[in-house]
């Protein structure tokens, strides 16, 4: 089934420590987006990616990494995970950065907590 | 600055008719998406406006006004799982997504 995979479904992580969020898609689009989910805020952008090999940062990207080695691939790394960082993280992705072609597809989201 | 406004939550009967609207100010403009959310789930794509207008996709059906910076999602004979948040979100001139808290809307029988 083609859509977005994200891993793992649900983390709880000690304060301090490094964890990576992963995000795959199959469709072959060409951007893909991280954001954070916090109840009572709109999503909020993280970082994201227009093609392969390049990424870009968005409204809240401090204590976050990502990379874009393939098309497929698009990981979110917190080097040192704060309390402040316990959301639900959703991985998108889009066709193209357009538009009508800016249709959103999320991946069901990860939870993290940190203590 | 960019922002989104939209009602926190709205209650209506099934069967009925409810109308959820949103104002926004953006940098730029190129379009405007609706996407609904079940609670514990991901975003899905509802509809998408770039031209002034109605656009009508089925029970739903969305209206700009790029001029008034307005925008409403209308949900005719709800049903039960039309239970959901609706979120606003407008297309800046970067053509990134400005998301609204969204909207809680509660069915009740």
């Amino acid at each position: 089934i083609a859509g977005i995979t994200q891993a793992p479904t649900s983390q709880i992580l000690a304060a301090g420590r490094r964890m990576t969020l992963r995000c795959t898609q199959d469709m072959r689009h060409n951007a893909m987006y991280w954001y954070r989910q916090d109840l009572g805020l709109g999503l909020r952008l993280i970082h994201y990616s227009n093609t392969a090999g390049t990424t870009g940062k968005g409204e809240v990207p401090d204590g976050y990494s990502v990379s874009r080695a393939n098309t497929d691939d698009f990981p979110l790394t917190l080097a040192s995970a704060v309390p402040s960082q316990t959301s639900v993280y959703f991985c998108a992705s889009s066709e193209q950065v357009s538009s009508g072609a800016n249709v959103l597809t999320f991946g069901a989201g990860s939870r993290l907590t940190v203590l | 600055g960019q922002n989104i406004d939209q009602p926190t939550e709205m209650t209506a009967t099934e069967g009925a008719i409810v109308q959820i609207n949103c104002t926004y100010q953006t940098s730029g403009f190129n379009g405007l998406f609706w996407y609904q959310q079940h609670a514990g789930e991901a975003p899905t794509f509802l509809s998408y406006n770039v031209l002034d207008g109605l656009e009508e996709k089925g029970r739903f059906s969305s209206f700009l006004s790029r001029s008034k910076g307005y925008s409403y999602l209308l949900l005719k004979e709800l049903q039960m799982k039309d239970s959901a948040s609706y979120l606003c979100a407008p297309l800046d001139s970067n053509y990134q997504l400005i998301w609204g808290a969204g909207t809680k809307l509660i069915i009740k029988p």
